[in-house]
C-alpha cells in the first residue's frame, strides 16, 4: 500500500541534543512538507519542498533543519537551537505542485518528540 | 494573506444528533478548501475538499460542507452523528497559486451517548 511512513512513533532526547525525525513516501509525490502540532494552535508549517535538492522555510523554521536529497524522504532535525521542541510532529506529501496547487496533502501519522 | 478560523475549539453533541463545526477563511484571490479529520494520536485524513464547481460537496461517511463565497465560510455539518466521529476537524485553506496549505486551529468534536 502506499503511503507516508514517519518513523519513530515515539522519541525522547535530553535537552541540547538535535535528532532527527524520518519521514518516507511511496507515492511518488513531489512535494513534502513538515508541521509541528501543538495543543490549541493547529498545524504550522515548518518546512516544505517541492523538488529533489530543493526546500524553504515555513512559518517557524527557526531551530530546524531539512534535506531534500531523494524524492522519497524529507527528513527533519530539531537543532537545540529550537527551544519548545516538545510536539506532535507530522510529515505530509502532495502529488501536486505548478499553477492549480489543488492537490490534497497525505499524512503519516506522526512523530511525538519530548524533550527534557 | 489566507488564514483560517475556527470559532469552536470543542464541540460536545448527543448521538445521533446533528452537528455543525464552523470555519471561516479570509483570502484575496480564489482559493481552494479542505477539511481533515484527525483521530487520537494519528495524522490527518482528508475528509472532503472544494476545488471548484459545485459548492456544496460530501463525502463517504455522510458529512457535507459548503462553500459561501459570500460569507467566506465552508462550514461542515453532518445530519446525524455517532460515536465513531470523535475526533479533531481541521479546516484548511490554499490561495490559488500558492504552495503553502494554512490550517485552523481544529474543533474537537466529541460525541455523548
Amino acid at each position: 500500500d502506499g503511503g507516508i511512513t514517519q518513523s519513530p512513533k515515539y522519541l525522547f532526547r535530553k535537552e541540547g541534543q538535535n535528532v532527527t525525525l524520518s519521514c518516507e513516501q511511496n507515492l511518488n509525490h513531489d512535494a513534502m512538507y513538515w508541521y509541528r502540532q501543538d495543543p490549541g494552535q493547529g498545524l504550522r508549517l515548518i518546512y516544505y519542498s517541492q523538488i529533489v535538492n530543493d526546500f524553504q522555510k515555513g512559518d517557524i523554521a527557526e531551530g530546524y533543519s531539512v534535506s531534500r536529497e531523494k524524492k522519497e524522504s524529507f527528513p527533519l532535525t530539531v537543532t537545540s537551537a529550537q527551544k519548545n521542541p516538545t510536539a506532535f510532529y507530522l510529515c505530509a506529501s502532495s502529488a501536486g505542485t505548478g499553477n492549480s496547487y489543488n492537490s490534497p496533502l497525505h499524512f503519516g501519522n506522526g512523530t511525538r518528540l519530548t524533550v527534557t | 494573506a489566507q488564514s483560517v478560523t475556527q470559532l469552536d475549539s470543542q464541540v460536545p453533541v448527543f448521538e445521533e444528533a446533528p452537528v455543525e463545526l464552523r470555519c471561516n477563511y479570509s483570502s484575496s484571490v480564489s482559493v481552494y478548501l479542505f477539511w481533515y479529520v484527525q483521530y487520537p494520536n494519528q495524522g490527518l485524513q482528508l475528509l472532503l475538499k472544494y476545488l471548484s464547481g459545485s459548492t456544496l460537496v460530501e463525502s463517504i461517511n455522510g458529512f457535507e460542507a459548503e462553500f459561501n463565497k459570500s460569507q467566506t465560510s465552508f462550514h461542515l455539518r453532518k445530519p446525524s452523528v455517532h460515536i465513531s466521529d470523535t475526533a479533531e476537524y481541521f479546516c484548511a485553506v490554499r490561495d490559488f497559486g500558492n504552495e503553502k496549505l494554512t490550517f485552523g486551529t481544529g474543533t474537537r468534536l466529541t460525541i455523548i451517548p
